[in-house]
């Protein structure tokens, strides 16, 4: 059965330090999205990309973060500079594609950063 | 704005026991509405979903059904079993514009034999 992939599991950081997280998305899914969660809080929406462009972003989601799908299967979030309070499992989620409320979206076995 | 709010956990059973996670959400208009697990060390799963008021979605044993009365979805099991254990977790998409999820705090459920 197809699935998400993420890169690298685990990621230990200086701060202040660029880091990339990257995920493989299902292979003929549409819709992509980060969502994160800190230690013993919400799993919170950061982004969705269709199309090459982002489609919807949340306040977290502020100047030091970007996404980009670099070639026809690769999703990435990079972090310019973290931050101790960007410590967190980031997770990357693909739909079909219809955008459509309702629509399931899979998710990966997440990334957990540690940023120190 | 659109939450969910689940009930707190951790939840203990022993198993075979019955199971109930109360989610309640708020949100304008009706949004789709499913329940996710998290297996130790996986990510997130679909359980079971539904689309709209009065569906009952169902997945490996586990119920929901969407109230828009009392804006809910609890999630139920008659029987629990110990690979159930796992992080649950209530979301909402909206009806129109991008399908991010909003979640819930999760619910930690253990079983033990």
């Amino acid at each position: 059965e197809p699935e998400v992939t993420q890169t690298p599991s685990h990621q230990v950081t200086q701060m202040g330090q660029e880091v990339i997280l990257r995920c493989v998305p299902i292979s003929n899914h549409l819709y992509f999205y980060w969502y994160r969660q800190i230690l013993g809080q919400k799993v919170e929406f950061l982004v969705s990309f269709y199309n090459n462009e982002i489609s919807e972003k949340s306040e977290i989601f502020d100047d030091q973060f970007s996404v980009e799908r670099p070639d026809g299967s690769n999703f990435t979030l990079k972090i310019r500079s973290t931050k101790l309070e960007d410590s967190a499992m980031y997770f990357c989620a693909s739909s079909g594609g219809t955008g459509r409320s309702g629509e399931t979206q899979y998710f990966g076995p997440g990334t957990r950063l540690l940023v120190l | 704005g659109n939450s969910v709010t689940q009930m707190e956990g951790p939840v203990t059973l022993s198993e075979e026991a019955f199971l109930t996670i109360n989610c309640t959400y708020t949100a304008t208009g009706y949004p789709s509405l499913f329940w996710y697990v998290q297996y130790p060390g996986e990510g997130l799963q679909l359980l079971l979903k539904a689309t709209k008021a009065d569906d009952k979605g169902s997945n490996k044993g586990f119920e929901a059904t969407y109230r828009k009365e009392t804006t809910s979805f609890h999630l139920e099991k008659g029987s629990v079993q110990v690979s159930d254990s796992a992080v649950y977790f209530c979301a909402l998409s909206r009806i129109q514009g991008a399908q991010k999820l909003v979640f819930g705090q999760g619910t930690r459920l253990t079983i033990n034999p």
